[in-house]
């Protein structure tokens, strides 16, 4: 079946700090993958996504590269800032189901101290 | 626009009580979701809706009903709560024909005592 596993958090790191999340997945074909963001006391809301082999999707400073040859998408940033402090959920949907349902990973606090 | 909006916020139940978990849309997005996030368990799906009118099950429906009202409203209903179903639960919506990004509510909180 389709799945995404991600790094166990919290991710702790001081600001300014370089950021990875590590997420790979299992799908049948070639999913679209995403990144999505919680920040506290709010709904999950898009991050950046890329939808076949080699794209990057990029979006307020964090980048991630679709790699079909290890089967990831890990999340990165060059400089985090306390504003990031969140947690990020990796997902993926497979393309020509029939209908649009994402699978979840189990999410990665971040949490940046000043 | 509101985008998507949930009711209550918080909510807590007795054992054996019935809710209605309320999430309307203004996005005129055909798909609509709902989602219960448990700690080191992310996102699992309950039931969805793929059009007016239509309703299927998730990753997890047991001890849920939900309703498609109109193209706006999709209910969740918990008939008889049990401690199992605390948890955060999440609307979220998706236009079709085009385009994979998932819109979410600010979520439920809900407790079961």
């Amino acid at each position: 079946g389709n799945s995404v596993t991600q790094m166990e958090g919290p991710v702790t790191l001081s600001e300014e700090a370089f950021l990875t999340i590590n997420c790979t997945y299992t799908a049948t074909g070639y999913p679209s993958l995403f990144w999505y963001v919680q920040y506290p006391g709010e709904g999950l809301q898009l991050l950046l996504k890329a939808t076949k082999a080699d794209d990057k999707g990029s979006n307020k400073g964090f980048e991630a590269t679709y790699r079909k040859e290890t089967t990831s998408f890990h999340l990165e940033k060059g400089s985090v800032q306390v504003s990031d402090s969140a947690v990020y959920f990796c997902a993926l949907r497979r393309k020509n189901t029939g209908f649009q349902k994402l699978v979840f990973g189990t999410g990665t606090r971040l949490l940046v101290s000043p | 626009n509101a985008g998507v909006t949930q009711t209550p916020k918080f909510q807590v139940l007795k054992t054996g009580q019935s809710m209605t978990l309320q999430c309307a849309q203004d996005m005129n997005h055909n798909s609509m979701y709902w989602y219960r996030q448990d700690p080191g368990m992310g996102l699992r799906l309950i039931y969805y809706s793929a059009s007016e009118g239509t309703t299927d099950k998730g990753e997890v429906p047991n001890g849920y009903n939900v309703s498609r009202l109109n193209k706006r409203e999709f209910s969740l209903r918990l008939e008889s709560a049990a401690p199992s179903q605390t948890s955060v639960y999440f609307c979220a919506t998706m236009p079709s024909g085009g385009g994979d990004t998932q819109y979410f509510g600010p979520g439920t909180r809900l407790t079961v005592l």
